[in-house]
């Protein structure tokens, strides 16, 4: 089976930096894949690793090692509308499953 | 384009009701899902269809029956349902390919409320 922990909830000011982490347990996956969603929202695709090493796309970064069975998701310049919930996601090698993390839930405060 | 969109957005239905949920996607993706997610959870997954075919039922129970017409239409068929059944359902798709299509896109859900 497949596992990815995130942390329930970090808390950050405006304009800061956030890293949100994302352990797993899984025997193959093709690529790590972040989604924002808010409240009340569907998720929405931000990033995907599909190699080691780190991905950046504007103020959001995302970072997997698959030696270390470890990925993050790094914003930068925080805004009040990065909060929401973030997860990471795996689609399992030799099947369709698409598998979501447990997911972090993001307070910006002003 | 990377739209996926679903109907109804708000259903309120009585556990007798029969009622269907739809979604569409107009991508030429061939991989389609249903994912269950109650609130502060993550999306749960409930079905997949590739190629028009039922590839995966995550032990969904029978009053839920999801359905593929073609491969551009997914269907989720309610009968029976239970007041713990309400949630947010989201259809969601993926590009088949050995390269890519390892990004799924979501629709924006469907708002379940059983009553």
């Amino acid at each position: 089976g497949q596992s990815l922990e995130q942390p329930s909830e970090v808390t950050a000011v405006e304009g800061a930096i956030v890293q949100i982490n994302c352990t797993y347990q899984t025997s193959g996956f093709y690529g790590l894949s972040w989604y924002q969603q808010h409240d009340g929202g569907a998720p929405t695709f931000l990033s995907y690793n599909a190699l080691d090493g780190l991905e950046e796309t504007g103020r959001f970064s995302s970072f997997l090692s698959r030696s270390d069975s470890y990925g993050y998701l790094l914003l930068q310049e925080l805004q009040m509308k990065d909060s929401a919930s973030y997860f990471c996601a795996v689609r399992d090698i030799g099947t369709y499953k698409y598998i979501f993390g447990t997911g972090t839930r993001l307070k910006v405060l002003a | 384009d990377t739209e996926v969109t679903q109907t109804p957005k708000h259903l309120v239905m009585g556990m007798t009701n029969k009622k269907s949920l739809k979604c569409e996607q107009h991508m030429g993706h061939r991989a389609m899902y249903w994912y269950k997610q109650k609130a502060k959870k993550p999306p749960e997954l409930m079905f997949v269809y590739s190629y028009e075919k039922l590839s995966i039922n995550e032990s969904v129970p029978s009053r839920f029956s999801p359905e593929c017409p073609n491969s551009s239409l997914l269907n989720l068929h309610l009968h029976a349902l239970q007041p713990e059944d309400s949630a947010l359902y989201l259809c969601a798709s993926r590009q088949d390919s050995a390269t890519s299509g390892n990004t799924i896109y979501f629709g924006e859900g469907s708002w379940l409320t059983v009553v």
